[in-house]
């Protein structure tokens, strides 16, 4: 199976932030990753698939990057709205799987 | 406007059998993969299982906690998905929730539309 182990776990940080969030996979892939965010009662949102296509909808400020071991979503300025969990998932093989989540809390 | 509602979630014994569904509108559901997830109180999100389109013969795919216990179906003509889950541990007290996988590419992703979740509570 594939192990992504997100960093960091948590971070404080201010609106107009510029953050970045790592995703590395236990063995390298291509580009088969996608990023959620979750707010707190409610269900994950695509925000990002292929590793960095933005889902439709989905603000400018979000941007991924990355292949093989080491992905990235980067938050060009933070915005109150974005406080919330990321998650990442790979689908380069089964099972998919998970990072176990970003937590972006106000710094 | 895509729309998944689950629904079927309840407190159930260790041991016990229950059934999820999700109802689906607003896109063609025949034509999407779809997958469930879920969320133990508190913690991240664990992939749970997949289900093919008719195109690819309706095969699954199962997290391996889950495998032999949990069987995934689909509904075309009544645009349904439903968890079948047998053996329940106390760990698989969770919310449930239903996405609809969409293809990109070479490659088919989850969750580009969720449900809102279900509650699933195991306990004696």
């Amino acid at each position: 199976d594939i192990q992504l182990t997100q960093s960091p776990s948590f971070l404080s940080a201010s609106v107009g932030d510029r953050v970045t969030i790592t995703c590395r996979a236990s063995q390298a892939f291509s580009i088969y990753l996608a990023w959620f965010q979750q707010k707190p009662g409610k269900a994950p949102k695509l925000l990002i698939y292929a590793a960095s296509t933005l889902q439709s909808g989905v603000p400018s400020r979000f941007s991924g990057s990355g292949s093989g071991t080491e992905f990235t979503l980067t938050i060009s300025s933070l915005q109150p709205e974005d406080f919330a969990t990321y998650y990442c998932q790979q689908l380069q093989s089964y099972p998919l799987t998970f990072g176990g989540g970003t937590k972006v809390e106000i710094k | 406007e895509v729309q998944l509602v689950e629904s079927g979630g309840d407190l159930v014994q260790p041991g016990g059998s229950l059934r999820l569904s999700c109802a689906a509108s607003g896109f063609t559901f025949s034509d999407h993969y779809m997958d469930w997830v879920r969320q133990a109180p508190g913690k991240g999100l664990e992939w749970v299982g997949r289900i093919r389109d008719k195109a690819h013969s309706y095969t699954t795919e199962y997290a391996a906690s889950v495998k032999g216990r949990f069987t995934i179906s689909r509904d075309d003509s009544r645009n349904s998905l439903s968890l079948q889950m047998n053996s329940l541990k106390t760990e698989d007290t969770a919310v449930y929730y239903c996405a609809r996988g969409f293809c990109y590419g070479d490659t088919c992703y989850a969750g580009g539309n969720w449900g809102q979740g279900t509650l699933v509570t195991v306990s004696s």
